[in-house]
């Protein structure tokens, strides 16, 4: 069973567009972090957040942790071709570093 | 500064035979990650180092996979008589503190592994 389960799963929009990516587990976290990786290189870290209910902005990115700590979103405002790539979510339980199955998001010109 | 480097980048083995990837980690850092990512996907954790603690190997798969971390910096993860579904990506990441702490994990480009 997959601790950290990421949707959607595979995502393709328009430039332009809005999205949602979410990140769900029945398990309680100390802390939340997401990661963007582009083709042929490692992941990046984007934000951690650590309080419930924390909603962190980093230009056109939204990013809340749930009031119970079990769950993240991450919103992007007016995709840019830029915003192309895999994005994980990773969570901090029992001493380690939990990471979700991943969205990938392929934004169009 | 440099950033977390592995090598090879790129392996092809033959099945049966061992392999071994190097990942020296970012100076300072006292915490070294291995995890495996399969087709683009998540990541499975492999194995933790934190300083002279002994290391959390409960990511291993089978006892071929094995990994060292010498003098608290570069480390090896060694594979024997590899098989064709250990062929993924493998990345190495380090962070200056340990779990438990929010310290963001800094990658390398991982080692793309194909066992034919």
């Amino acid at each position: 069973t997959q601790l950290l389960e990421q949707s959607p799963q595979f995502l393709s929009i328009q430039e332009g567009e809005n999205l949602t990516v979410y990140c769900n587990s029945s398990s309680v976290f100390s802390s939340l972090q997401w990661y963007r990786q582009e083709p042929g290189e490692g992941p990046v870290l984007l934000v951690t957040v650590v309080t419930g209910g924390e909603v962190k902005k980093l230009k056109r990115l939204t990013f809340q942790f749930g009031d119970a700590r079990k769950d993240s979103s991450l919103h992007i405002t007016a995709a840019q071709p830029g915003d192309t790539g895999l994005y994980l979510c990773a969570g901090a339980i029992w001493g380690k570093l939990i990471f979700g199955t991943g969205t990938r998001l392929q934004v169009f010109p | 500064g440099a950033g977390v480097s592995q090598s090879p980048s790129n392996k092809v083995t033959e099945k049966g035979k061992d392999v071994e990837l190097r990942c020296d980690p970012i100076s300072g850092h006292t915490a070294l990650y291995w995890y495996r990512q399969s087709l683009g996907q998540g990541l499975e954790f492999l194995i933790y180092f934190q300083g002279n603690s002994a290391p959390d190997k409960s990511g291993l798969p089978s006892d071929r996979f094995s990994a060292e971390r010498t003098g608290g910096s570069v480390s090896t993860l060694t594979i024997q008589r590899t098989q064709q579904e250990d062929s993924a990506v493998y990345l190495c990441a380090s962070s200056l503190e340990g779990r438990g702490s929010y310290s963001p994990l800094h990658f390398g480009n991982g080692t793309r592994l194909t066992v034919t």
